[in-house]
């Protein structure tokens, strides 16, 4: 089943803070991050385990909430180059499943 | 340069016409996949694959067949194309799953057109 993304799109001014969550449904063991600029194929941006905080490229990280089963995704003081559409992904026996995508947008 | 690379690009065939996506990976992963990508509904994965001669079923499999004879190559096939299957479809691969392993590197995509 498809993890829920929101929200499903958001603005915001370069310089902004935000916070994407990625909820499921079913236990989740480890969350996969991607981004997606338009006209491009994704790009890896990181996998959480349950439990786990990671600390990404640039100022973008992400938590893992076990009792939620969600993870959140933090873009901390954004940029131009943060725009694009953001997808997280579940994995279960192989499979890896990902959410609708939350398009972010960032103006200057 | 390590890639991923997806054959055609862009086509436009007509219900009915055998066709198959042709994708290969120079990384030497173990794990690759098919995705399509469709307005409002994300990425769905069609079949992946852990390993040679390994496949199973992804969300959406319905209409496509893969194999995986070799390492590198894992095509998806079209029988019997339908309007329903015009989508963006996207080749994935990587060494696994896992922490570690888990950077799935995607191909260019392949726009495809049904009528």
């Amino acid at each position: 089943q498809q993890p829920v993304q929101s929200p499903q799109a958001v603005i915001l001014r370069e310089g902004e803070d935000a916070v994407i969550n990625c909820s499921s449904s079913k236990a989740l063991y480890s969350v996969h991050w991607y981004r997606q600029k338009h006209g491009e194929a994704p790009v890896f941006l990181m996998i959480l385990l349950k439990g786990g905080e990671q600390k990404g490229h640039d100022k973008i990280s992400a938590s893992f909430n076990e009792k939620k089963q969600q993870s959140s995704l933090y873009l901390t003081a954004s940029q131009l180059s943060y725009s694009g559409t953001y997808f997280c992904g579940t994995e279960g026996g192989g499979k890896l499943i990902f959410g609708q995508g939350t398009e972010l947008s960032v103006k200057p | 340069e390590a890639q991923v690379t997806q054959n055609p690009r862009y086509l436009i065939t007509v219900t009915g016409k055998k066709l198959t996506v042709t994708c290969s990976q120079n990384m030497n992963h173990e794990y690759m996949s098919w995705y399509r990508q469709d307005p409002g509904l994300g990425l769905r994965q069609i079949y992946y694959s852990m390993n040679v001669e390994v496949t199973d079923k992804g969300d959406v499999p319905e209409g496509y067949k893969v194999s995986r004879k070799e390492k590198r190559n894992f095509p998806l096939i079209l029988e019997s194309p339908s309007p329903n299957q015009t989508s963006l479809y996207f080749c994935a691969s990587s060494f696994g799953l896992a922490l570690n392993t888990g950077e799935l590197f995607f191909g260019e995509g392949s726009r495809l057109t049904v009528l």
